[in-house]
């Protein structure tokens, strides 16, 4: 299995213009995640999904970030529009439903964001 | 409100000697705790983790410790290689949800 596979890896943009990011779960896998990475806040959970349904979005910052999961292998999010503070590394996670008990999340490389 | 905190942004070892990574928490509704490394330029990867019904876990040279009255757990690697050099995170799950700390960049020093 390659993981989870994020795109693109790097995204630079003007302030104003939206950008999305892109992202395929490990197959098999129920939960989907989005985490942004800062120098100050380290990894925030955005949004998760199970069975491609929004379970949480609390850690949205803003209405400008919506995340969509139209089938259990794709989901993006976006950012729309972009400012310069929404600079940062965001990561997708997903993890299998292994019954009760702790489960790991496997996390893609990531997508470097710079919005100018 | 943060509910998992890494106080050591950084922490420089010898190669040979223990490294010990501490992580606070102050959400009681945690099961489970993890400890996630992350090279540059890659994501997070799953190093190890613990029930909240337990104090204590072992993985080769990795050792979790979870002290549940303090609300407090350490990571320990014994010993440090350069190879562990990376930040590490510590992360409260509850319900498939993972709260994470803002990490601590390990550097081990040949």
């Amino acid at each position: 299995d390659a993981g989870v596979i994020q795109s693109p890896r790097h995204e630079v943009t003007e302030m104003g213009q939206e950008v999305t990011l892109r992202c395929k779960p490990i197959s098999g896998h129920d939960y989907l995640f989005w985490y942004r990475q800062t120098m100050m806040r380290g990894l925030e959970l955005l949004i998760y999904f199970n069975n491609n349904v929004p379970i949480d979005d609390s850690g949205m910052p803003e209405d400008r970030f919506s995340a969509k999961m139209p089938n259990a292998s794709f989901s993006t999010l976006k950012i729309q529009p972009s400012e310069p503070r929404d600079s940062a590394v965001y990561f997708c996670a997903s993890s299998p439903w292994g019954g009760e008990g702790n489960t790991e999340a496997f996390f893609g490389q990531g997508t470097r964001l710079t919005v100018v | 409100d943060q509910q998992v905190k890494q106080n050591s942004p950084s922490l420089s070892v010898q190669e040979g000697r223990i490294s010990i990574l501490n992580c606070d928490y102050t959400n009681s509704m945690f099961d489970y705790f993890l400890w996630y490394k992350k090279y540059p330029a890659e994501g997070p990867t799953f190093l190890i983790s613990i029930s909240s019904i337990k104090d204590k876990n072992e993985d080769g040279r990795f050792t979790v410790f979870l002290n549940k009255s303090a609300k407090h757990l350490s990571l320990h690697i014994v010993p440090s290689q350069p190879g562990d050099s990376a930040v590490y995170f510590c992360a409260g799950g509850s319900a498939r949800q993972l709260t994470f700390g803002s990490g601590t960049q390990l550097t081990v020093l040949p």
